[in-house]
């Protein structure tokens, strides 16, 4: 069974500053997807990014990015310029091709301070 | 752009009673998960449909059932209802081309 792993439960971060999310995976398959999910103070479930196992490409969107290190099972997600409004829960999610079911880690709540 | 409604938002319920959630996908998604956050824990993977057929199950209690219906809308109905029930239920929606599914609001149950 494919497992996510976050073992950070916690961080903070200063506003307008840098601050990485870990995350990794185990799974024996090839076809897979990779997300990170935010979970802000009013529990709404949100997309932040997404991830195919099968593009080298990092995926970016604004400012958030990842770093797939693919042999090494590892998804972490890059918040720069952090803003108030990023303070969340942040959950990594692991798909498998064909699959229905979207696992998740523990999550890392972070907080971004003023 | 449309979302993912669930209904009710907040409902409280005796042990023992039952409860009925609902969720209406997003317009042209033929999937549909459940799924059950308790405080603060990670979202528990219940159970999925794929063209109103069961897809996969997860973590469900045999006291819970859940359906796709024809206009894609989803239930997901629970029994006996115990304490530890207490919890956010997410219903989440995917279309057909996509990997990423998109949630609701969530429907948050406390059973008293």
């Amino acid at each position: 069974a494919q497992t996510v792993t976050q073992s950070q439960p916690e961080m903070s971060v200063q506003e307008a500053e840098t601050v990485t999310l870990s995350c990794t995976y185990d799974t024996s398959e090839n076809n897979y997807y990779l997300f990170w999910y935010k979970q802000p103070p009013s529990r709404q479930m949100i997309l932040v990014i997404r991830q195919e196992a099968y593009k080298q490409q990092n995926a970016t969107e604004n400012r958030f990015s990842v770093n797939f290190q693919k042999a090494a099972k590892s998804f972490s997600l890059k918040i720069s310029d952090s803003q108030l409004g990023d303070t969340a829960m942040y959950f990594c999610a692991f798909l498998q091709g064909g699959s229905e079911k979207l696992v998740f880690g523990k999550g890392t709540k972070l907080t971004v301070n003023p | 752009a449309a979302g993912v409604i669930q209904s009710p938002r907040h409902l409280i319920k005796e042990k023992r009673e039952t409860a009925t959630l609902k969720c209406y996908p997003i317009p042209r998604h033929d999937t549909v998960y459940w799924y059950q956050q308790g405080p603060g824990q990670d979202p528990q993977f219940l159970i999925s449909f794929y063209e109103k057929m069961q897809s996969d199950k997860g973590s469900i209690p045999d006291r819970f059932s859940a359906q796709q219906f024809s206009d894609y809308h989803s239930e997901l109905n629970m029994s006996s209802l115990e304490l530890g029930d207490s919890a956010l239920y997410f219903c989440a929606s995917r279309g057909r081309e996509v990997p990423e599914a998109f949630f609701g609001q969530g429907t948050r149950l406390t059973v008293v």
